[in-house]
Formats: structure tokens, C-alpha cells, sequence
């Protein structure tokens, strides 16, 4: 069975500093991509970072980076120089299928609802 | 640049009432999915379609039904709304591989009353 985990439903972050959301999962697959999608008021839902498991080197895009740490099943997220616009909803996601035809859905956690404090 | 698109964003039923969730894509994705989202929950994956005339059933399918002719629209059929079909649709969409991003619209809003 696939599983995503969030345990933190809410995290709040002053202004310009630092924040770190969680992420488990449990895939018995050797090889998946993870994701982090950002879920403004607005509803959309919009990709932040993805990594692939195969991959060593922990994925960056500006602002975001990932610490992917694949023997432990985790995938957290770190938002540098926060900002007001980065205040959201997060989700995790796991894609557990590359490499095998078994499955083509994507898992979901429930969510960090992350709060940027002016 | 359209993406992905749903209509309606609101809408209330009655129970025992049927409609018709839209999506149309234009990025020629081949992949598609329908995701429900209840409140403080994550999304759950209804039904999801790997190419025109291709469907299967996700986590949540029962309530529900899709279809795919072309491979730009994915609708959702709901024959008979019950209350616990109240939530949030998303629709999204993703290219060739399956690991590819899911890009997705920007949802709709349904309460079955």
C-alpha cells in the first residue's frame, strides 16, 4: 500500500525567515517521484518541486529546496526568505508507479496549512 | 494559455439531482483525473483516464462516472447527488508518462443540499 503522510496540519512562518514542512510516505516501489504542491485561497492547485527517488541530489527551485532522505521515507520541504505570498495550503504527493504499469494514480497527505506572519 | 478547464466553479444541487462536471484540456495530455478534496483532507482520486476511450476507477469511484471520446475532455457524471458527495472537484492532467506533473484546473465547488 502507498501512504503519505503530513503530520504538521498547520505551520506558521515570520516574515523573510525560514520554514520547514514534513513529509512520510511508504512505497514498497524502488523507484517514484515525490512532490510538493502549494494550494493558495484561490483553490488552484500549483507544483512547487518534484524529485525523483533515483536521483541522490536534493531538488531546488529558488526559494524551495527538498531534503529527500530515501532510506527514511522522507520528503520535507524548506521555504527560504519567506514571503505573503507563499502562505497556503501544502501538499505531498507520491507518484509510486515509474518503472512498473501497476498502478497510475498519484497519493495525496492531507495537507500543512502554512501561515507567513507579516 | 487555458490549461486546464472546469466548469462549473459553483454549484448546488438537490439530492437525488444529476449533472455533469466538465474538463476540457488543451495540452494534449493523454493522461487525466478527477480528484474529490473534503475540507482538511488531501485530494482523493475518483476516476483517472490514460488516453481517449480508456477509463478506471481511482480510491473514491463509486457515485460516479467518466468518460473519455477525445482527448481533451474528461467529464464527471454524478446520477443521483447525495450529501456526502459535498466537496471540492478538481480535474487535472498530465503529459504522456505517467510521472510527469499533474497540472489542474481550478476546481469546483459542489454542495448537494
Amino acid at each position: 500500500a502507498q501512504t503519505v503522510t503530513q503530520s504538521q496540519p498547520e505551520m506558521s512562518v515570520q516574515e523573510a525567515e525560514t520554514v520547514t514542512l514534513s513529509c512520510t510516505y511508504d512505497t514498497s516501489e524502488s523507484d517514484y517521484y515525490l512532490f510538493w504542491y502549494k494550494q493558495p485561497p484561490s483553490r488552484q492547485m500549483i507544483l512547487v518541486i518534484r524529485q525523483e527517488a533515483y536521483k541522490q541530489q536534493n531538488a531546488t527551485e529558488n526559494r524551495f529546496s527538498v531534503n529527500f532522505q530515501k532510506a527514511a521515507k522522507s520528503f520535507s520541504l524548506k521555504i527560504s526568505d519567506s514571503q505573503l505570498g507563499d502562505a497556503a495550503m501544502y501538499f505531498c504527493a507520491l507518484d509510486p508507479s515509474r518503472g512498473s504499469n501497476s498502478e497510475d494514480q498519484f497519493y495525496f497527505g492531507t495537507g500543512t496549512s502554512l501561515t507567513v506572519i507579516p | 494559455n487555458a490549461g486546464v478547464t472546469q466548469t462549473p466553479k459553483f454549484r448546488i444541487l438537490k439530492i437525488g439531482q444529476s449533472m455533469t462536471l466538465q474538463c476540457t484540456q488543451d495540452m494534449n495530455h493523454n493522461y487525466m483525473y478527477w480528484y474529490r478534496q473534503d475540507p482538511g483532507m488531501g485530494l482523493k482520486l475518483i476516476y483517472y483516464s490514460v488516453g481517449a476511450g480508456i477509463t478506471d476507477k481511482g480510491e473514491v469511484p463509486n457515485g460516479y462516472n467518466v468518460s473519455r471520446s477525445t482527448t481533451e475532455d474528461f467529464p464527471l457524471r454524478l446520477e443521483l447527488a447525495a450529501p456526502s458527495q459535498t466537496s471540492v472537484y478538481f480535474c487535472a492532467s498530465s503529459y504522456g508518462q505517467r510521472v510527469q506533473p499533474q497540472h489542474f484546473g481550478d476546481g469546483t465547488r459542489l454542495s448537494i443540499l
